[in-house]
């Protein structure tokens, strides 16, 4: 299957910072990233969907300029926190789709952000 | 997208086979049945996917009913890292790619 990573794996940030968390899809190109938040016990809330060279779409709800959204390249699609508050912790995940048969989305290991 | 119900949680010794069912009494012709698990603080992992026929890979099979009003995922020989939430989306097959997430299944794999 593809591999996704993301980096950091975990995150501690002092409220009111911002925090840049990185999606690489490594083994293929990906014109379309998804960005998910994830609360404990929850399931997977789409925040915004990433297209290459374009602005991302973001989801009801979904603050644009707090959750700012880079996909310059082809394999690379950048989540910034800005500000980040206590509210903001939680388990980011990314997602790309591969451009291979089915368009399958698959998933990187997630980023757990705290902010104290 | 269609809407989908799983059981809350489920139980299955480690070697015997865990069926998982999922309903999805609303799908139409064009969508595809997903299914992806989740272990804990991980993200998503894919498992297998299918529209009308019942398929197989390394990791499961899948079974479609012939009103692909339900479907079930068959783990033939459950261990204990396939303890997970497992998810079963329906997802159109055109440009909206979105993936909306229910609860899932809890599988707990027992010694």
């Amino acid at each position: 299957g593809a591999v996704v990573s993301q980096h950091p794996s975990r995150v501690i940030c002092k409220s009111g910072t911002s925090v840049k968390i990185e999606c690489r899809s490594l083994d293929f190109q990906a014109t379309t990233m998804f960005w998910y938040r994830q609360f404990p016990k929850k399931s997977l809330m789409l925040m915004a969907t990433s297209n290459e060279g374009s602005k991302a779409t973001y989801e009801q709800g979904v603050e644009k300029d707090k959750f700012l959204i880079n996909h310059a390249s082809l394999t690379l699609s950048t989540l910034t926190v800005t500000s980040a508050h206590p509210e903001d912790s939680s388990f980011y995940i990314c997602s790309a789709l591969s451009g291979r048969a089915w368009e399958t989305q698959y998933f990187g290991p997630g980023t757990r952000l705290l902010v104290l | 997208d269609a809407k989908t119900t799983q059981p809350t949680s489920m139980d299955c010794a480690e070697g015997r086979a865990a069926n998982l069912p999922c309903n999805h009494s609303t799908i139409s012709g064009n969508e595809y049945v997903y299914w992806y698990r989740q272990i804990h603080s991980q993200g998503p992992q894919y498992i297998i996917h299918g529209l009308k026929n019942n398929e197989t890979n390394e990791m499961a099979s899948l079974i479609i009913t012939e009103d692909r009003k339900s479907s079930t995922l068959i783990l033939p020989h459950a261990t204990l890292r396939d303890t997970a939430v497992y998810y079963c989306i329906v997802r159109y097959a055109g440009n909206n790619r979105k993936l909306i997430w229910g609860l899932g299944t809890s599988l707990a794999v027992n010694p």
